[in-house]
């Protein structure tokens, strides 16, 4: 299957500074990536779509101008953490579909573990 | 909106067994896929089955198997001959096919006991 890598896998930062995330997808193109922000012990929430070339879309009580994503080319995706914050800490997971024939494909990315100190 | 319910917060099962994860979702969309991934303790995603919405027959993958009712909006997931190496937590989610949104359950964390 396809490769979606992430980096950093492990981040601390001090609260009130910004962290960028990047997503890569490293043998296919990705017009569309999503991010997700898992808990511990929870399931996986989606944050926002990341659309190539165009805005991302935010879902329902995320924070635009707390987590700014960019997708600059079909293999790239970053989501920046802006003025951090303890509660920000969280496991960040990054996506990338796509259609082969009648079927989907999702694959998900290793992870990055943000803790905010 | 799309929900996916997974009940069963936790299960085990005797290596060698069988057991069957429960997932139900609620839509309003007629095309969709549906997943169930693992998540072992190294946190990465793993698909273990996929169904598509239009098809009728249910999904098999070795030992992994699917029953799919689609007018029940139910989506089980059977694991034959239970390894040690599937202990794990199983997401079932929900795609829908505007836009590719991917909807997860809450998650069942299932132990393998040797």
């Amino acid at each position: 299957g396809a490769v979606v890598s992430q980096h950093p896998s492990w981040v601390i930062c001090k609260s009130g500074t910004s962290v960028k995330i990047e997503c890569r997808s490293l043998d296919f193109q990705a017009t569309t990536m999503f991010w997700y922000r898992q808990f511990p012990k929870q399931s996986l929430m989606l944050m926002a779509t990341s659309n190539e070339g165009s805005k991302a879309t935010y879902e329902q009580g995320v924070e635009k101008d707390k987590f700014l994503i960019n997708h600059a080319s079909l293999t790239l995706s970053t989501l920046t953490v802006t003025s951090a914050h303890p509660e920000d800490s969280s496991f960040y997971i990054c996506s990338a579909g796509r259609q082969r024939g009648p079927s989907y494909e999702q694959y998900f990315g290793p992870g990055t573990r943000l803790t905010v100190t | 909106a799309q929900t996916v319910t997974q009940s069963q917060p936790e299960m085990s099962v005797q290596e060698a067994e069988t057991v069957t994860l429960s997932c139900t979702y609620d839509t309003s969309e007629n095309n969709y896929y549906l997943f169930w991934y693992k998540q072992p303790p190294s946190r990465q995603m793993i698909l273990v089955i996929r169904q598509e919405a239009y098809k009728q027959q249910n999904a098999t993958e070795n030992r992994f198997s699917v029953n799919f009712q689609k007018a029940a909006k139910s989506f089980s997931l059977k694991i034959s001959d239970s390894q040690l190496g599937d202990t794990a937590m199983y997401f079932c989610a929900f795609t829908y096919t505007g836009g590719f949104k991917t909807i997860f359950g809450a998650g069942t964390r299932l132990f393998v006991k040797a």
